[in-house]
């Protein structure tokens, strides 16, 4: 079983560069969710879906557009790179969007922003 | 708003040993979720567990334990006799609605 699939696992990017990173998943989880991990902070959450054609932003949204054209997949863009932006990134799924779902984590992206 | 507190930055122990995780939360909904995941020193994220709100039996599994009490809006996490493959960054997360907060992690070390 694939699960929560991200590619890259590894990306360098210099300031500016422009930046898509995929997320796909095979479970037909109708909720999915991106989330940067950065060291003392847990994780945040970005963007989420609660299903196809849907999204909304979570805590820390600036600097990064989502979209949802299919239930599989959910890539978040990074228009403008940002040192700030450097971070681990992670895509989660779960069934529903409701609150009582446990999410499926992705084995996360590692990005540098030089 | 939603807040999660992991007071406890890093723990280190030795095997065998007990060791209790402490999460403390705020929110002002009165039906939330809350859950506790795993990051292993490989990365991955696991999920653990899973508590709702009118919930407050501690949940024992193998040498898991949680305990959940929402008078100190507490749930706290207990591991007993400790492995070194304990080790790892634990979360603490509430969810209410489609938002997911989480605390700032607990690195748990166990040595041999």
């Amino acid at each position: 079983n694939a699960g929560v699939t991200q590619t890259p696992k590894f990306q360098v990017l210099k300031t500016g560069q422009s930046m898509t990173l995929q997320c796909a998943q095979d479970m037909n989880h109708e909720y999915m969710s991106w989330y940067r991990q950065d060291p003392g902070m847990g994780l945040r959450l970005i963007h989420y879906s609660v299903g196809a054609g849907i999204t909304d932003q979570g805590e820390v949204p600036n600097g990064y557009n989502v979209s949802r054209s299919t239930t599989e997949d959910f890539p978040l863009r990074l228009l403008s790179a940002a040192p700030s932006q450097t971070s681990v990134y992670f895509c989660a799924s779960s069934y529903t969007g409701k609150s009582n779902q446990p999410q499926h984590f992705g084995d996360g992206t590692r990005l540098s922003i030089l | 708003a939603q807040k999660v507190t992991q007071a406890q930055t890093e723990i280190s122990v030795v095997e065998k040993e007990d060791v209790t995780l402490d999460c403390v939360y705020e929110t002002r909904d009165t039906t939330y979720y809350l859950f506790w995941y795993k990051q292993p020193p490989s990365g991955e994220l696991v999920f653990l567990i899973r508590r709702n709100s009118f919930d407050e039996q501690n949940e024992i599994s193998g040498r898991y334990s949680w305990n959940f009490q929402k008078s100190t809006s507490s749930f706290n996490f207990t591991i007993t006799a400790s492995q070194v493959v304990d080790s790892a960054v634990y979360f603490c997360a509430l969810s209410d609605n489609n938002d997911m907060r989480f605390g700032a992690g607990t690195r748990l070390t166990v040595k041999p």
